[in-house]
This record gives C-alpha cells, structure tokens and sequence, in this order.
C-alpha cells in the first residue's frame, strides 16, 4: 500500500532559525496537505496543494509540493515559539482518504 | 460554529473492561475516521467510515468496534480484546476534497 515518509523525525532550533521538514510518497498523489498538532492538542489542518509544482505561502510558512506529486516540504522562516509542535503531512489519492507521514516535531528555544 | 465533538476527554479503563468513546460531528461529512496515537508517534488508522450503516478496517482494527447509525455519530468502542488501550484517540471527519477535521481527542488509561 502507500506509505508516507516524513524527515526529519525530530528538529530542535533556536528561535530565528529556520526549519524544514520533507514529506515523500511511495506513490503519486493527487494532493498533499499538512496538519499542525500543538502539544497537548490535535491535528489542525494547514493547506491543500494539488497541482504538480505547486507553492504556497502562509505568513512565515512556505509549501512545496513536487513537480512528480511525489515529494512535498514545509518550511519556515524565522522560527518562533509558538511554531512549537508536531508537522505531519498526508497524502491523498482518489477519493478523501489521506495516508499520514510520522511527522517532524519541532522544538524551538528560545 | 461546526465542528466535531469528542467524549470524554479522559477515560479510564479496568483490565477486561470495554469502554466507548463518542464522536459527533456536525459538518454534514459523509466520512469519518478513527486515529490512535500513541507518545510522541504519528497517527495509526483504527477504522473508516465512508457513508452511514458502512465501514471498514484500518490499520489497527483488532481490538475495536464501530457503528455507523447516523451520518452525525461514529462512536468507537474499546474492547478488553485490546490488550494495549492506553492512548490518544482522534476522531476526524472529511469533505469529500479529503481536507480533515479532527475533534479534541480522548485520553485513555488503563488502570
């Protein structure tokens, strides 16, 4: 079946750093989204990229979704306390099942 | 404002005890879904649920029971088959794009 990597699986960096975590399918997909979990808390949906190349920004948070639709990376900018918490990506096939990479969990101190 | 409700949001649990924890949404959402998460691990996929009165195993199926009654409900019970219950349990449902909502979780202890 399909699997989701996700690297790294934890990242610690000093606050102003920048971060990157990188998502990879076994398979195309038709979408990838990513979903932040605070600790303590539960997945909160991020974005939605479906186009082949696709790149979208949020504020401090750039998406990258690959030119295959195999591979995707968020990264951000100037890290902040409160980037604090677990990143998971997922990727979708047909229909609106997703497959969850193990996500990155990001540190930051301050 | 929609959205999903889980219940409780800590469970404890007795050795050969069944427990049931309760899903209910409000998003009109044909599918709904049962995530586990242990410490510091990602999400495992316990059952799914595409449309009412229909659903279907997950990754990690053994040990738990679902129904599927009412489009609004997806309650997941705990059996004492589940050797291994102590966890964090996300119910999620979806649009039919396949963007997740997931509810608050429940806690679950074995005691």
């Amino acid at each position: 079946g399909q699997q989701v990597m996700q690297i790294p699986q934890y990242q610690h960096v000093q606050e102003g750093e920048d971060f990157t975590t990188y998502c990879n399918s076994s398979t195309t997909l038709s979408n990838i989204q990513w979903y932040k979990q605070r600790p303590g808390g539960h997945p909160v949906f991020l974005i939605q990229l479906v186009k082949s190349g696709e790149v979208k920004k949020q504020k401090r948070l750039t998406f990258q979704f690959g030119e295959a639709k195999k591979n995707s990376s968020l990264h951000i900018t100037a890290t902040q306390t409160t980037d604090v918490g677990t990143y998971f990506c997922a990727g979708g096939n047909a229909g609106n099942m997703l497959t969850f990479g193990g996500g990155t969990r990001l540190m930051v101190k301050p | 404002d929609g959205g999903i409700t889980q219940s409780p949001k800590y469970l404890f649990r007795k050795e050969g005890q069944n427990v049931t924890l309760s899903c209910e949404q409000n998003l009109n959402h044909d599918a709904m879904y049962w995530y586990r998460q242990d410490p510091g691990q990602g999400l495992r996929l316990i059952y799914y649920s595409q449309i009412v009165n229909d659903f279907q195993k997950g990754d990690i199926a053994e040990g738990y029971s679902v129904s599927r009654e009412k489009k609004e409900s997806f309650p997941l019970t705990v059996t004492s088959a589940q050797k291994n219950p102590t966890a964090f349990y996300l119910c999620a449902s979806s649009t039919p794009l396949g963007r997740y909502t997931f509810g608050s979780g429940t806690r679950l202890t074995v005691v």
